[in-house]
């Protein structure tokens, strides 16, 4: 079975810095990646959708990488703001199958 | 389009009652998921339809728990009798492909 962790599991930064995000997953045999970001009392807004076949995906300030090889994508945060504070989860498809970590909470300080 | 709209937002329950939340998907979106989030568990995927005909049920915990889709444009999650471990919020999600799902607020189930 598929499995999906987050780390860290909470994250404080100052307001300005750039940051990374981890989401490991245990099979490679994937059909896409996501990536999510959760308000509190809110449902999930999809960030960032990687393909099995590609290797990253770009959205303004955001960057997602994806190795399937080693069962790792990463969710890069460029010049953080506070409004960037959220959960941010990740999702794997596989075999029809939705796949979700535990999600990372992130707080930026202004 | 008002996106997906899920009914109640807050639910409150007494053990043993039969619960039944709502979900009415966007327009034209050809799948419909309902997922369960707790703190414990995380975000679990609970049932997930395709053309109102239900295609992966395996993550249903039991068979207190069934779901609906009567039309395109509605779908029913009900739990009967209901527990406290029942406690979590509730999320309902639609998309055109598996992929780019568009979710709802979310019933936050609280069973006494």
């Amino acid at each position: 079975k598929q499995e999906v962790t987050q780390i860290p599991a909470a994250l404080s930064v100052p307001e300005g810095e750039n940051l990374v995000l981890n989401c490991s997953f245990t099979d490679s045999a994937i059909y896409n990646l996501q990536w999510f970001r959760q308000d509190p009392g809110k449902g999930l807004t999809s960030l960032l959708l990687i393909q099995s076949s590609q290797r990253e995906q770009t959205s303004g300030r955001l960057n997602a990488s994806l190795d399937k090889s080693s069962g790792r994508s990463t969710l890069y945060i460029a010049a953080s703001q506070p409004g960037d504070s959220a959960t941010y989860l990740c999702a794997v498809v596989a075999g029809n199958q939705f796949y979700f970590g535990t999600g990372t909470s992130l707080t930026v300080i202004p | 389009d008002a996106g997906v709209i899920q009914s109640p937002r807050h639910e409150v329950t007494e053990m043993g009652q039969e619960v039944t939340l709502r979900c009415k998907p966007i327009s034209g979106h050809d799948y419909l998921f309902w997922y369960r989030q707790t703190m414990m568990r995380g975000l679990e995927l609970l049932i997930y339809f395709n053309n109102n005909v239900p295609i992966d049920d395996s993550g249903m915990p039991e068979d207190r728990f069934s779901a609906k889709m009567p039309n395109a444009s509605f779908s029913t999650l009900k739990i009967q009798p209901s527990e406290p471990r029942d406690s979590a919020v509730y999320f309902c999600a639609s998309s055109l492909a598996p992929e780019r799902q568009y979710f709802g607020a979310g019933t936050r189930l609280s069973v006494l």
